[in-house]
């Protein structure tokens, strides 16, 4: 069985940097054809895609959000860390991550955290 | 960059048929995925590549690609079924997800 959980602050001021951690059980980022990525919702928005690690240590990033995010993982700890710099109220949202196989999740994202709300606000 | 474009709304009476369509530029060339998000609860997949439905998903669920458009097809509509629905591609090896379409059974 495969579970993922986001961890990490629920409030963050304006211009910080916020860092989420996701850990997983039930497959390794050590394996190959495995991947996790981060999908973020505002409130009453759509989701939107911002990031992603394969098990190559291959990243991607959203074009609109690639100056300020960085993915990590740390196949030790079954964990994959995000940070996103100089955050503003409108990066509130529900931070989600998710579990894919293959490049391009040819699988599509078959399992999702729980996600955590963010709150940007001074 | 890439979009993918979903009417916001879809209205469909319980056990009628309720068709999403999310369109972008030779999305047929690409795997279109769709999740359901219900209120409070994570997204699940419930298409990938473009009709494959993945294991505990209804056979209510279909999913096609044809020329600039995917739809995503719920047969036999259900009360449980109402939720908004994303369509999503890859366009040079980055993710896009359309922007949802809430589906409400009436």
């Amino acid at each position: 069985q495969i579970t993922l959980k986001e961890s990490g602050p629920a409030l963050v001021k304006p211009t910080q940097t916020l860092t989420l951690t996701c850990t997983f059980s039930g497959f390794s980022l050590s394996t190959s054809g495995v991947g996790v990525a981060w999908i973020r919702q505002p409130p009453g928005k759509a989701l939107e895609w911002f990031a992603l690690i394969y098990w190559t240590d291959d990243k991607r990033y959203s074009p609109s959000l690639k100056t300020r995010v960085t993915i990590a993982k740390d196949t030790s700890k079954n964990q994959v860390v995000l940070t996103m710099t100089n955050m503003d109220p409108v990066d509130t949202a529900t931070y989600y991550c998710a579990h894919g196989l293959g490049y391009d999740f040819w699988s599509g994202l078959t399992d999702w955290g729980q996600g955590i709300l963010v709150t940007v606000s001074s | 960059s890439y979009e993918l474009t979903q009417p916001p709304s879809v209205s469909v009476s319980p056990g009628q048929t309720a068709t999403i369509t999310c369109s972008g530029g030779k999305l047929v060339d690409k795997y279109a995925c769709w999740y359901q998000l219900k209120p409070g609860q994570s997204p699940v997949l419930v298409i990938y590549q473009d009709r494959r439905r993945p294991s505990g998903i209804p056979e209510r669920f279909s999913g096609s690609n044809s020329g600039n458009t995917a739809t995503l097809t719920i047969s036999g509509t259900q009360a449980t079924d109402e939720a908004d629905y994303y369509c999503q591609a890859w366009d040079s090896s980055t993710m896009v997800f359309g922007g949802g379409t809430k589906v409400t059974v009436l």
